[in-house]
């Protein structure tokens, strides 16, 4: 069964480092997403990709995020600076797209500490 | 504000046993409706799917959930708990023909053997 991929599964790095994470969404899925989960806190939406542009983000989507999907599988989430408050769970979603584009599929998450 | 809520943070029950996870929603109009199961280290999986017609809808696993528009519930059960599915549980809402997901803070349930 196809599945979302995500890597790395934890990365750790320095106050104002920049990050890379990275997604394989499913194959024939048009969507992209990524959303967060602070320990202790809710699951957030971040933003949503289709055709190659943001289509919705959140207000915790500042600057300082940005989205790009470089070829024909990848999806990767950039920090430019990170704080200490992006330390979080990182899931990437896709979905097949309208009118099912509500249906999400997650992948495993990516662990996020910044020290 | 379009929300959901899950009131209990800790569930155990013993296996065998059965089980209810409550989850109530605030939206404007019906929204569609989910359960997650996440499982350590694991991904987010889709248990079931509400979006409009039978209220009782049927997911995998041997569970199911029932939606109330009287009482805005959408409460996911099993008849008889396994050990494997302590997890952590999330409701999720999304406004209808949308597609930005909204968590509930999620229930975590132990199970006994």
């Amino acid at each position: 069964e196809p599945e979302v991929t995500q890597t790395p599964s934890h990365q750790v790095t320095q106050m104002g480092q920049e990050v890379i994470l990275r997604c394989v969404p499913i194959s024939n899925h048009l969507y992209f997403y990524w959303y967060r989960q602070i320990l202790g806190q809710k699951v957030e939406f971040l933003v949503s990709f289709y055709n190659n542009e943001i289509s919705e983000k959140s207000e915790i989507f500042d600057d300082q995020f940005s989205v790009e999907r470089p070829d024909g599988s990848n999806f990767t989430l950039k920090i430019r600076s990170t704080k200490l408050e992006d330390s979080a769970m990182y899931f990437c979603a896709s979905s097949v797209g309208h009118p099912k584009a509500y249906e999400q599929y997650f992948g495993p998450g990516t662990r996020l500490t910044v020290t | 504000a379009q929300s959901v809520t899950q009131p209990d943070i800790h569930i155990t029950v013993s296996e065998g046993a059965s089980l209810e996870l409550r989850c109530n929603y605030s939206y404007g109009a019906t929204p569609y409706l989910f359960w997650y199961v996440q499982s350590p280290g694991q991904g987010l999986q889709l248990l079931l799917k509400y979006f409009s017609g039978d209220t009782l809808v049927q997911g995998i696993k041997g569970f199911e959930a029932e939606f109330k528009r009287s009482q805005s519930s959408f409460n996911l059960r099993k008849p008889s708990v396994h050990w494997s599915d302590a997890a952590e549980y999330f409701c999720v809402g999304v406004a209808g023909g949308g597609n930005k997901l909204t968590f509930g803070t999620g229930t975590q349930l132990k199970v006994e053997l």
